[in-house]
């Protein structure tokens, strides 16, 4: 099956600095890249997702890049705020027919003012 | 729209109890699915369904049952709750296809003692 890593497992920066999160999966068939964001005590919410026939992808502060060859893809913040603080989850679609996703294993970003 | 719903939010067992989680989704979603969070792993898959009548095994599906009667609902049962199962449940739905967005509720926090 899909296996994902996510790495680091921690990062802290300064309010204003950019931030990059990693990820490698291993299923050659995955074509669906999702990045969650958990704040304290509530479920993950989908803040950018990139699907295998595009590159890179941005949202105003937050980007992500796809490298399908290499099998891996990031999370790019720009010009962070606090309100960016939480545990960041990348995950991955695999060769499934349908919906399943596998997770990493997150990131608590911590950005300081 | 609720979006997907969790009840309830915290609990407590003995081991050995047996107990219920509740899940619905109001967006006629066909995928839904469980995941366990617990600190350092991620998000693991214990269940999910790809529509009413028909569901299967994740990742961690020892301990757990799951039924799915109806689009709406998808509760996650509890047999004989063990300390091993102290943990942090969502449940997340999704259209159909391999690169629909998930949508997750807001948890339940279990507590076996």
């Amino acid at each position: 099956g899909e296996n994902v890593e996510q790495h680091p497992s921690t990062l802290s920066v300064q309010e204003g600095d950019s931030a990059v999160i990693k990820c490698t999966y291993s299923d050659s068939a995955s074509n669906y890249f999702p990045w969650y964001k958990q704040e304290l005590g509530k479920g993950p919410q989908l803040i950018i997702d990139i699907r295998s026939n595009v590159g890179e992808k941005k949202d105003q502060r937050i980007a992500v890049t796809l490298n399908k060859t290499a099998k891996h893809f990031s999370l790019h913040i720009t010009e962070t705020q606090p309100e960016d603080s939480a545990v960041y989850f990348c995950a991955s679609n695999g060769g499934t027919s349908y919906g399943k996703l596998t997770f990493g294993q997150g990131t608590i970003l911590t950005v300081h003012p | 729209n609720a979006g997907v719903t969790q009840t309830p939010k915290f609990q407590v067992l003995k081991t050995g109890q047996s107990m219920t989680l509740q899940c619905a989704q109001d967006m006629n979603h066909e995928y839904m699915s469980w995941y366990r969070q617990d600190p350092g792993m991620g998000l693991r898959l214990i269940h999910y369904s790809v529509g009413a009548g028909i569901t299967d095994q994740g990742e961690v599906p020892n301990g757990y049952n799951v039924s799915r009667s109806t689009t709406e609902d998808f509760p996650l049962r509890l047999l004989s709750a063990a300390p091993s199962q102290t943990s942090v449940y969502f449940c997340a739905s999704s259209r159909q296809g391999r690169t629909d967005t998930q949508y997750f509720g807001p948890g339940t926090r279990l507590t076996v003692l």
